[in-house]
């Protein structure tokens, strides 16, 4: 079997800083995906990567950069934090894509004060 | 477009008893849907999955799903709820050819005793 690593746990920010998720796989997937969960809501997509060096903007793509340089690795960058912003950022791979099972990390809870 | 409806935000069940909870989804082909489940403070894990076959889909931890394309609906069951059940469950959708998954809001389920 194998996991999906999300760090940090916890993320604590202050308005306007630029702050880095980081996501690591190794399932040996091709596809991973980064999404948003706010309390009380489903998962937004924000960015998604089918291959290494592949981006591909999700719903919710403004405000945030993502960067694949290796095949397990996917990052995520908050560009400019907003003030009072909280929520779980959900880091997940799968083999393809289309139909496939995603796996998903435990999440980094995001704070901004 | 797709789109995914969960019409029950909370869920609460006295345990023993049986379970439905609901999913509509709306997709002019033929859709990838899944159930995962989220327990606290950890990520998502899959359910059950299906695409063509068995409208019925069995699951793990006794979970069963059935796929109305009449209806477009693909709602989750459960025999027995256990006290461990308690979660929140979240219906998906994947479109064919597409890499995108369309979440629905979630339902929170609550088992009591």
């Amino acid at each position: 079997g194998g996991i999906i690593t999300q760090t940090p746990k916890f993320l604590i920010g202050q308005e306007g800083q630029k702050l880095t998720l980081k996501c690591q796989q190794n399932f040996n997937h091709d596809t991973m995906y980064w999404y948003r969960q706010d309390s009380g809501k489903g998962l937004r997509l924000i960015y998604y990567s089918i291959t290494e060096n592949d981006l591909q903007k999700g719903d919710l793509s403004e405000g945030y950069d993502a960067s694949r340089e290796k095949k397990s690795s996917f990052s995520l960058t908050v560009t400019s934090a907003q003030k009072n912003e909280m929520a779980v950022f959900l880091c997940a791979s799968s083999i393809v894509g289309t139909g496939d099972e995603q796996y998903f990390g435990p999440g980094t809870r995001l704070t901004v004060l | 477009a797709q789109s995914v409806t969960q019409p029950d935000a909370r869920v609460t069940v006295s345990e023993g008893a049986s379970l439905q909870l609901r999913c509509k989804y709306s997709y002019s082909g033929t859709p990838y849907l899944f159930w995962y489940v989220q327990y606290p403070r950890q990520g998502l894990q899959l359910l059950l999955k299906y695409y063509s076959g068995d409208p019925v889909v069995q699951g793990v931890n006794g979970f069963e799903a059935e796929f109305s394309k009449s209806n477009s609906s693909f709602h989750l069951r459960k025999a027995s709820v256990h006290w461990s059940d308690s979660a929140v469950y979240f219906c998906v959708l994947s479109a064919t050819g597409n890499y995108k998954y369309v979440f629905g809001a979630g339902t929170r389920l609550k088992v009591i005793a």
